[in-house]
């Protein structure tokens, strides 16, 4: 009965390499985001879908592609990675009640 | 541009200690404040979120007070326990479900 899911929960791959995330949610939430917290445990916002519909696309290169098939899935894919993209991702939702629940986190080490 | 100030980012008590965790920010124009925990290798938890026109919110041995006046919230905690242990991330909403988070303080409650 996980209420966000992510897979998978460590990635490791070389330089150059395109590979996905996937974030599912069963809370029935209508917004779902993608952040990334940093080697300094920063965190920050990357995309916001609400209703399938992109509403925030901060500033992250073009090689970062967030994919909403349905408003319980959010997947973000990352072409050509460098070794600057490794941190750990996480997937979050919200409903009305403003309040964000996030995943677990995915580990990306790009080497 | 909204900036999110956490102090201190570290602070150790002895367990059963109350203590008080601080968090600034410079836009007043907030929509919401929420208090999160984080656990070592997890992801984040929502504790409180205190809306624009609330002052504080409760739940626990936890209350979190908001002054938007002055860009600052307090995250109070009474009677420490060593599993309050933990990273606690003060967040600042604005429209569009934007958040924009401080860098966090460690808390160690040493038994």
């Amino acid at each position: 009965d996980t209420a966000v899911s992510q897979t998978p929960k460590y990635l490791v791959t070389q330089m150059g390499n395109d590979k996905s995330i996937k974030c599912e949610q069963n809370l029935g939430h209508d917004t779902m985001y993608w952040y990334k917290q940093d080697s300094k445990k920063f965190l920050k916002i990357m995309f916001s879908y609400n209703n399938k519909e992109l509403i925030i696309n901060e500033t992250v290169p073009n090689r970062f592609s967030p994919k909403s098939p349905d408003k319980a899935h959010l997947n973000l894919h990352i072409n050509s990675l460098e070794l600057g993209d490794s941190a750990v991702y996480f997937c979050a939702s919200s409903g009305q009640a403003d309040t964000q629940y996030f995943g677990p986190g995915t580990r990306l080490t790009v080497l | 541009k909204q900036e999110v100030t956490q102090i201190p980012a570290a602070l150790s008590v002895p367990e059963g200690e109350n203590l008080v965790l601080n968090c600034s920010f410079t836009d007043s124009a907030i929509y919401n404040l929420q208090w999160f925990r984080q656990d070592p290798g997890k992801g984040l938890t929502s504790l409180l979120l205190i809306q624009s026109s609330q002052r504080e919110q409760t739940s626990g041995r936890l209350n979190a007070s908001l002054d938007k006046s002055s860009g600052r919230s307090t995250l109070y905690i009474a009677a420490s326990q060593p599993g309050d242990s933990a990273t606690y991330l003060c967040a600042a909403g604005a429209g569009s479900y934007q958040l924009t988070f401080g860098k966090g303080t460690k808390l160690s409650v040493i038994p």
